[in-house]
């Protein structure tokens, strides 16, 4: 069956532009993650949707970042006036539910460059 | 504070051969999960194996195999019998009761022929 897809795949950004990141989950899973990873470390969690509920939004680095799941299915992460510390891969993953050992299934990821 | 340690930013292992990389957390709570992914070049995090804290014996998944000292605070992944197709960024995550999945920085692993 399809997997997690983002889109677009790489974007450039010029410093002070605004991106949107999209993420499509499985289908039927009800919970979905944003991570960033910044070259060479592992991913950080930025936030957390159970269905169309925004649960946990600790990890987002600044109030110009900003994600939302409004059907809970689909999930857009907005980057407002980017700056060049924005530069990272964006990993969407979802789950089925939301158990401690339930299984994460990631995107390819958006590779984000702000020059 | 949780945090995952992983020691070995790269490490290198001949074909057909076993290799552990090594894994240390740390968490007060009591119930947890930890996990290993692995992340081709392409990008893709992929899947592994998963501990539960209250799981008595090792996971083990094919040729990985997950050696789980609780008491070390250590899980670390054991690959069996090294394929090419191995040589990939590998990452250690734990999970507690929150939404949060916690990631070390990771080992690269390159296979040689």
């Amino acid at each position: 069956g399809a997997g997690v897809s983002q889109s677009p795949r790489y974007k450039v950004a010029k410093r002070g532009q605004d991106v949107a990141l999209r993420c499509d989950p499985i289908s039927g899973h009800v919970s979905l993650f944003w991570y960033q990873q910044a070259l060479g470390q592992g991913p950080e969690f930025l936030t957390y949707f159970q269905n169309e509920a925004q649960l946990d939004k600790s990890g987002l680095p600044s109030d110009r970042f900003f994600a939302e799941r409004p059907e809970g299915s689909v999930s857009t992460l907005k980057i407002q006036r980017t700056q060049q510390e924005d530069s990272a891969v964006y990993l969407c993953a979802s789950s089925l539910y939301q158990r401690e050992q339930e299984t994460q299934y990631f995107g390819p990821g958006t590779r984000l460059l702000v020059l | 504070a949780q945090k995952i340690t992983q020691t070995q930013p790269g490490m290198f292992v001949q074909e057909k051969e076993a290799v552990t990389l090594d894994c240390t957390y740390d968490t007060s709570d009591q119930s947890y999960g930890l996990f290993w992914y692995k992340q081709p070049s392409s990008g893709e995090m992929i899947f592994l194996i998963y501990q539960g804290s209250y799981d008595e014996q090792n996971a083990t998944e094919g040729r990985y195999s997950l050696n789980f000292q609780k008491a070390r605070k250590s899980a670390n992944l054991v690959i069996s019998a090294s394929q090419l197709g191995d040589s990939a960024m590998y990452f250690c995550a734990m999970k507690t009761g929150g939404f949060k999945t916690i990631f070390g920085a990771g080992t690269r692993l390159f296979v040689k022929a």
